[in-house]
């Protein structure tokens, strides 16, 4: 079973729309959480750490489950330019990433 | 400022060839990681530098893989007899420090290696 599963997607939408997906992880004793933004061919980068309590940038909202272990991304009012590969990934306290494969989203207009 | 820079960003080689990946991190960052992503796939992790040494390789697939950082800032990632599965992106991050508590990875374009 890999450490972290995405559900692959594509999620094609809208602008304007909202759009979310989930990631689970395998490992109870994870401790940190982020969600990166890959774009075709480019590198990830950070988009948002994954709090608890849940937290919000803008029109992206994070959410943390430990009871079920999973996390959750949610875009508002999509733009053209929210067109990536979402990349959910899992820390262990230390210094070694555990990435998912990542859900491609692509915003029409 | 810069960014982590790699280079060659393409690499295309011969079946049974030694390639060398070379990572150039942020200047003054003592945490130097290696990612391997296959098409399709997150980045998996591969090694860990903190300074000049390797404190975590067990991400390394096989013998033929080694990766160096001699003055705790360039490093190579060296791969010997390549095969056809070593086809992937290869990416390099580096963040200010390592050790035991998370703090976030700057990572570069990556080098595209395509194994014939």
């Amino acid at each position: 079973r890999k450490e972290v599963e995405q559900d692959p997607g594509p999620f094609n939408v809208p602008e304007g729309a909202t759009v979310a997906f989930n990631c689970t992880y395998s490992n109870s004793a994870s401790q940190s959480f982020f969600w990166y933004r890959q774009d075709c061919r480019k590198e990830p980068k950070l988009l948002m750490s994954v709090y608890s309590s849940g937290n919000e940038d803008g029109r992206f909202t994070a959410q943390l489950n430990r009871a079920s272990q999973y996390i959750s991304l949610l875009i508002r009012d999509s733009k053209l330019s929210d067109s990536a590969t979402y990349l959910c990934v899992v820390n262990m306290g230390d210094y070694k990433l555990s990435f998912g494969a990542g859900t491609t989203v692509t915003v029409r207009a | 400022g810069a960014g982590v820079s790699q280079t060659p960003s393409n690499k295309v080689t011969e079946k049974g060839k030694y390639v060398e990946l070379r990572c150039d991190p942020i200047s003054g960052h003592t945490a130097l990681y290696w990612y391997r992503q296959s098409l399709g796939q997150g980045p998996e992790f591969l090694i860990y530098f903190q300074g000049t040494g390797a404190a975590d390789d067990s991400g390394l697939p096989n013998d033929r893989f080694f990766a160096v950082r001699p003055e705790g800032s360039v490093s190579t990632l060296k791969i010997q007899r390549t095969e056809r599965g070593d086809s992937a992106v290869y990416l390099c991050a580096s963040s200010p420090w390592g050790g035991s508590s998370y703090n976030e990875q700057f990572f570069g374009p990556g080098t595209r290696l395509t194994v014939l």
